[in-house]
């Protein structure tokens, strides 16, 4: 069974950092390429970020680009999300989900998400 | 970025009802769009790929047509466990974009 779980989430001041980790299991982690979206509360769903399989190409939304990091660690299943400059509007659930097809780093949907860890940006 | 659209914004339904939902893109996008379904409190489900494709596990009532710049989702004999919001999602180029969301309520 695809497992895809999560953490890191909490409160944090405008301004600061947090990282999220999404832990994978039940697939080959390396040869899937992974992505983080948010949902805001009660909005709809936002794509953040894309990592290939060796994460040597990465893609970000203009919302995030040169505040967020992707990255991925094959050795141990795990993806992971640096934030830096957390503002207000970047509350929200943030959900990791795997590319439905296997292989390039190539636009498509997602065939597994976690259950999502939520970040609140308040003062 | 292509900016995806959807009618009606919510809708209200029977068990047993057909509902068809409609996804238009700003940009043509030959075939390649996907279909969500979202309840509260849970993550998307996929359910249309590739603008037509039934992921393993997704029950035929379930339906997905359309190319270039229309797209249309089609729920036949609406169940129970089908309420929620419907998201597309194109699948062309990055940053990947989704449409605001159908929300599908009881009657």
């Amino acid at each position: 069974e695809v497992q895809l779980l999560e953490s890191g989430g909490g409160l944090v001041q405008p301004g600061g950092s947090l990282r999220l980790s999404c832990s994978a299991s039940g697939f080959t982690f390396t040869s899937y390429a992974m992505s983080w979206l948010r949902q805001a509360p009660g909005k709809g769903l936002e794509w953040i970020s894309v990592s290939s399989v060796s994460a040597r190409a990465t893609y970000y939304a203009d919302s995030v680009k040169g505040r967020f990091t992707i990255s991925r660690d094959n050795s141990k299943n795990t993806l992971y999300l640096q934030m830096n400059s957390l503002r207000v509007e970047d509350t929200a659930v943030y959900y990791c989900a795997k590319d439905t097809g296997s292989g390039a780093i190539v636009p498509q949907s997602f065939d597994q998400w976690g259950q999502g860890t939520l970040v609140t940006v308040s003062s | 970025a292509i900016q995806l659209t959807q009618s009606p914004s919510s809708l209200s339904a029977s068990v047993g009802d057909t509902v068809t939902i409609s996804c238009r893109s700003s940009h043509g996008i030959s075939g390649s769009l996907a279909w969500y379904h979202q309840i509260p409190g849970k993550p998307p489900r996929l359910l249309v790929y590739d603008g037509s494709s039934l992921p393993s596990g997704v029950p035929s009532r379930f339906s997905g047509s359309g190319f270039g710049t229309d797209f249309t989702l089609t729920i036949n004999s609406l169940q129970p466990e089908d309420f929620g919001t419907y998201f597309c999602q194109q699948c062309n180029n990055y940053p990947l974009t989704f449409g605001p969301g159908t929300k599908v309520d009881v009657k």
